[in-house]
């Protein structure tokens, strides 16, 4: 099956800049899509098809996805951004597949 | 709104089976599919497997193949995923997800609250 390989924690300080990658053999050639967990709660769609945001979602989050990356980036972090957030892709042996997870922690 | 509302936390012993449902609403059901998610405490999440609401076809996780069925009741706009001969490492939260399946790929758009699901003797 295909993996994604995602940084264990990434930290940052309010107001900074927060890239969380997501690395694949050629993920450039797929959609990638993100998802945001806070503790106790069930996932929700941040990023889409690589960089689409749904209805809800602050612009402050965005996606791009080349190579053998793709990058979930959230601008000007608040405390509120603190969650696991987790890639996912379709993979052509036909099943749907989800990065490790990345905690992100607000300094 | 879309909402999908699933049934509650269960307790089963090792070997047993355990079905959880998903009924949805905010959106005509056979128009999308149900993925489900599951997530064993403090880990990532796994997918399950798919079922069509508009055809019943499915699309299981080859490592769930001949243990889980996932079906879905179009007249009450809900779907079931039912797991057997439990083992404790299928402990875990349970989601129902809406799915999209396009050209670009399958992506999970609205999530159920979740079912724990405590496999113990």
């Amino acid at each position: 099956s295909y993996v994604l390989t995602q940084p264990p924690s990434v930290s940052v300080a309010p107001g900074q800049t927060a890239r969380i990658t997501c690395g694949g053999n050629n993920i450039g050639s797929k959609s990638v899509h993100w998802y945001q967990q806070k503790p106790g709660q069930a996932p929700v769609l941040v990023v889409y098809d690589d960089s689409d945001r749904p209805s809800g979602i602050p612009e402050r989050f965005s996606g791009s996805n080349s190579g053998n990356t793709a990058t979930l980036t959230i601008s000007r972090v608040e405390a509120g951004d603190e969650a696991d957030y987790y890639c996912q892709v379709w993979d052509s042996s036909s099943e749907l597949g989800f990065g490790g997870g990345t905690k992100l922690t607000v300094l | 709104q879309v909402q999908l509302v699933q049934s509650g936390a269960e307790v089963k012993k090792p070997g047993a089976s355990v079905k959880v449902s998903c009924k949805a609403s905010g959106y005509t059901f056979t128009s999308y599919g149900i993925s489900w998610v599951r997530q064993a405490p403090g880990q990532g999440l796994e997918w399950m497997g798919w079922i069509s609401a508009y055809n019943g076809n499915t699309n299981y996780a080859q490592k769930l193949q001949g243990r889980v069925t996932m079906t879905t009741d179009t007249s009450t706009s809900t779907a079931y995923m039912e797991l057997r001969s439990l083992r404790s490492d299928d402990t875990a939260v349970y989601y129902c997800a809406r799915t999209h399946t396009g050209s670009s790929g399958w992506y999970l758009d609205y999530w159920g609250q979740g079912t724990l699901v405590t496999v113990s003797s």
